[in-house]
């Protein structure tokens, strides 16, 4: 299986702070790397795919880049309802592993 | 409005066998891949497998193979997560998902079902 590791694992933060999480693949996935946001009692949501493309009704201010083996999400003022659980996916090979998240806390 | 309706909570004892739903609607469900991801508390999402239900092709993460089944019904826009044996460990959250692009199933998951939580509890 290909390893996804994210960084950092959790991260506090203020409502217009710029945020950056980085996702690394133990091995190249070309730019098969999706992001999701999950909240506590919802389902997660889709946030980009493909590294850097923004799914429908997301907000600019999210934005992502990378290809090969590290990727990064970036929110670049944050707001309140930002704050959430972040997880990078590959889906270059079966099975698509997620990363372990990284939670983004109010500072 | 495309969307992914599971079926209901279920606590179920060790042993015991349980099958879930995920019905769809909106999409012309027959060509989308769908698949299963767990949440385990304290943990981060795992992908379990997918199936493309108009001709019910699968694909298992090998930690998954054989400790479930991954099935669907075209015909009623439903896809299935099956157990034969629960065990404590199985105790989680479960989604279904859609893939984005029917064609493919190297895609993101696009469209998720509100979770069915299983608990395994003698």
């Amino acid at each position: 299986d290909i390893q996804m590791t994210q960084s950092p694992s959790s991260l506090s933060a203020s409502v217009g702070d710029r945020v950056t999480i980085t996702c690394r693949a133990s091995q190249t996935i070309s730019n098969y790397l999706n992001w999701y946001q999950h909240k506590p009692g919802k389902a997660p949501k889709l946030l980009l795919f493909r590294a850097s493309v923004l799914q429908s009704g997301v907000p600019s201010r999210f934005s992502g880049s990378g290809s090969g083996t590290d990727f990064t999400l970036t929110i670049s003022s944050l707001q309140a309802e930002d704050f959430a659980t972040y997880s990078c996916q590959q889906s270059f090979r079966v099975p698509h592993t997620f990363g372990q998240g990284t939670k983004l806390e109010i500072k | 409005e495309v969307q992914l309706v599971q079926s209901g909570a279920e606590v179920k004892k060790p042993g015991e066998s349980l099958k879930i739903s995920c019905k769809g609607s909106g999409f012309h469900f027959p060509t989308y891949w769908i698949g299963w991801v767990r949440r385990m508390p304290g943990r981060g999402l795992e992908w379990m497998g997918i199936v493309y239900p108009d001709d019910s092709e699968t694909e298992y993460s090998p930690s998954f193979q054989g400790q479930v089944t991954i099935s669907a019904d075209k015909s009623i826009s439903t896809a299935y997560l099956q157990w034969s044996g629960l065990q404590a460990s199985d105790t989680a959250m479960y989604y279904c998902a859609r893939l984005r692009a029917g064609y493919t199933y190297s895609d993101a998951f696009d469209i998720w079902g509100q979770g069915t939580m299983v608990t395994v509890s003698s």
